[in-house]
């Protein structure tokens, strides 16, 4: 256990659908990371939140959205799903000493 | 100027051999530079990592050798195994401010019997 949970495991979806994907952090961290990989790619960054405020924003669609909440856990959301999105989905989290640590993640499947 | 190149694409190295993959970064600010390593289906784990302040880091089998001049860091797995074959992305980053971590293409590394 890496000390990242993210729910779900696998979500499968019809195209045109909203699905959330959520992150609990490793404890103390306040820096959450979301990256998408799809089928034999590599980890795309797509956005950061630091103690609850947007940090950095990557390559990430106008149909995904983020947050993070007061206890440092973040939702990914992703609306109006079209099969490309069909991917595996990472939250990291890290310390301010670097320590990056990821979860198991979530596939995703859009049918 | 926050790319991460990574080579080779995939490798194929017989058991107990030696792995080379070598990266190239090109911020100069970059100050951690990790190791991942993948299995299918799983989340990304830390293998190894290292500062710039040195030139090498040895964990194991594992080794990272750093060349801040050319601004190239490699992996190298002495005594390669099978248990070894997954798919292993360099990263970089700026830790100060909590910055995100920029990730080579990745290299899917193939140990043979």
């Amino acid at each position: 256990d890496s000390g990242v949970t993210q729910t779900p495991k696998h979500l499968i979806t019809a195209t045109g659908q909203r699905v959330t994907l959520r992150c609990s952090p490793r404890s103390g961290d306040l820096s959450v990371y979301w990256y998408q990989q799809s089928l034999d790619q590599g980890l795309q960054f797509l956005i950061q939140y630091y103690n609850g405020e947007e940090r950095a924003k990557g390559n990430i669609l106008e149909r995904f959205s983020a947050q993070q909440f007061p206890d440092l856990h973040s939702e990914l959301n992703l609306s109006s799903l079209e099969l490309g999105d069909s991917a595996l989905y990472f939250c990291a989290s890290s310390a301010h000493d670097g320590g990056y640590t990821f979860g198991s993640g979530t596939r995703l499947t859009v049918v | 100027q926050q790319q991460v190149k990574q080579s080779p694409q995939s490798l194929i190295v017989q058991k107990g051999g030696i792995s080379i993959i070598n990266c190239a970064y090109e911020n100069t600010a970059f100050d951690y530079f990790p190791w991942y390593q993948q299995f299918p289906g799983k989340g990304p784990a830390l293998l190894i990592a290292i500062r710039p302040d040195v030139s090498e880091k040895k964990e194991g089998r594992f080794t990272i050798s750093f060349n801040k001049s050319a601004k190239q860091f490699s992996l190298h797995i002495m005594d390669s195994q099978p248990g070894d074959s997954a798919t292993y992305f360099c990263a970089a980053t700026l830790v100060q401010g909590a910055q995100k971590l920029v990730f080579g293409q990745g290299t899917r590394l193939t140990i043979n019997p």
